[in-house]
């Protein structure tokens, strides 16, 4: 399979933890874009890279939260202290902007479900 | 900033059409998506309007009116399996980030 690959796609954890997801992009895209969705809802941007550069963060993501890229391939997603209100669904996605189409379509991995008791 | 409403929910029959509406308002547009989201799974694209007019893919078209900040998504001969969440997206002017509507969830009875 090369798709979007996440890991755990599960977590359950305790309020004051900290968590660590992993998303692997589709090997030849350059972007990776962390998203976050609560149930019922469309996804929320949080933070996306384009190869190992951060380049722009929401206000959603507080400083407990951290995204790293190092090596500009796979991303980790780290939250610190966890929230009941922290509990989602967190997806990656990954796109290439040396793509032949007219746009930069965004390839959505299957997601880590956190859920904070 | 972004602004994108879509209807909560809707009901059709099999065999039917169903027309999905989005309305936006955006500070910048380098394009309008819709992907189809099935419970618990990843967002799978669907479709992609940059410029006015009809986009048709198969049982699928969208529209978009750009100085109108409008949207459709039009499924036709709608089967058991388009039972999901249709998204509307709207991707900013610097053509990066998706801001994303609530979604709407489809569900087709027979």
């Amino acid at each position: 399979d090369t798709g979007v690959s996440q890991d755990p796609r599960h977590k359950i954890t305790k309020r004051g933890q900290n968590v660590t997801f992993r998303c692997d992009p589709i090997s030849e895209h350059n972007r990776l874009y962390w998203y976050r969705q609560t149930l019922g809802q469309g996804p929320e941007f949080l933070t996306y890279f384009q190869n190992e550069a951060q380049l722009e963060k929401s206000r959603l993501l507080s400083d407990r939260f951290s995204a790293e890229r190092p090596k500009g391939s796979f991303s980790t997603l780290e939250i610190q202290r966890t929230e009941q209100g922290d509990s989602a669904m967190y997806l990656c996605a990954s796109s290439s902007t040396a793509g032949r189409g007219l746009y930069n379509e965004q390839f959505f991995g299957p997601g880590t479900r956190l859920t904070v008791l | 900033g972004q602004n994108i409403d879509q209807p909560t929910e809707m009901t059709a029959t099999e065999g039917a059409i169903v027309q999905i509406n989005c309305t936006y308002q955006t500070s910048g547009f380098n394009g309008l998506f819709w992907y189809q989201q099935h419970a618990g799974e990843a967002p799978t694209f669907l479709s992609y309007n940059v410029l006015d007019g009809l986009e048709e893919k198969g049982r699928f078209s969208s529209f978009l009116s750009r100085s109108k900040g409008y949207s459709y998504l039009l499924l036709k001969e709608l089967q058991m399996k388009d039972s999901a969440s249709y998204l509307c997206a709207v991707m900013g002017a610097a053509g990066n980030k998706l801001t994303f509507g609530g979604g709407t969830r489809v569900l087709v009875k027979p």
